[in-house]
């Protein structure tokens, strides 16, 4: 069957230290793979899309990285901090386009 | 803001009620989604609507009934519905369909909590 995996279901670290999120998954070949940020009660915030010819992709403190051969994407979070607590979601295009399936999420929470 | 507003932001409803929730994008896109959120459980794709069109329904069940009348309004009309669709229903919307990485992005709303008794 297909599915999407993220690490753990919830991550906690200290501030200033590099948090590191894994999606994998199976049974897909996505043209490209998205991460959201989704804080309580509301929607979620696209941060980071990396397409499947790029091995990585930077935006400030956000480093996505993405393995077609494992597929498997990791997400970082460089000099966290207590504002960077979220739930952070990877979404797989699966339909050509604009179908996302997405993955249950992993809450991290930084701690001071 | 993101842009894409949902109402109510909070609804309850009984088994034998019927009920709508609505969303608006002010961004010009021409692609909307439903999303259905539950706890513990991924974000579920209910349906997909490209320049007015429906392009997908992820099986939902016929008490979930969309309609989607211009490029900036969708709806979800809610008839009979049963304790376990009690959920957050996410709006989105996105450019539509392009060859160029960046259109793909989603823009979500703040979602309907629904409450069913």
């Amino acid at each position: 069957s297909q599915k999407i995996e993220q690490n753990s279901e919830a991550l906690n670290i200290q501030e200033g230290k590099t948090a590191t999120l894994t999606c994998n998954y199976t049974n897909y070949s996505p043209a490209y793979l998205q991460w959201y940020r989704q804080d309580p009660g509301r929607g979620p915030v696209f941060l980071l899309l990396i397409r499947e010819n790029e091995k990585e992709k930077r935006k400030e403190r956000l480093k996505v990285t993405f393995d077609t051969t494992l597929k498997q994407s990791l997400f970082h979070i460089t000099a966290s901090q207590p504002a960077d607590s979220a739930t952070y979601l990877c979404a797989l295009d699966t339909g050509g386009g604009n179908k996302l399936t997405f993955g249950t999420g992993t809450q991290l929470k930084v701690e001071l | 803001e993101t842009g894409v507003t949902q109402t109510p932001r909070h609804l309850v409803m009984g088994m034998t009620n019927k009920k709508s929730l609505k969303c608006e994008q002010h961004l010009g896109h021409n692609a909307m989604y439903w999303y259905k959120q539950s706890a513990k459980k991924p974000l579920e794709l209910m349906f997909v609507y490209n320049f007015k069109e429906q392009t997908e329904n992820n099986s939902v069940p016929s008490r979930f009934s969309p309609e989607c009348p211009n490029s900036s309004h969708l709806f979800l009309h809610l008839h009979t519905l049963q304790p376990e669709d009690s959920a957050l229903y996410l709006c989105a919307s996105s450019p539509s369909k392009s060859g160029r990485s960046n259109y793909n992005e989603q823009f979500f709303g703040p979602g309907t909590r629904l409450t069913v008794l």
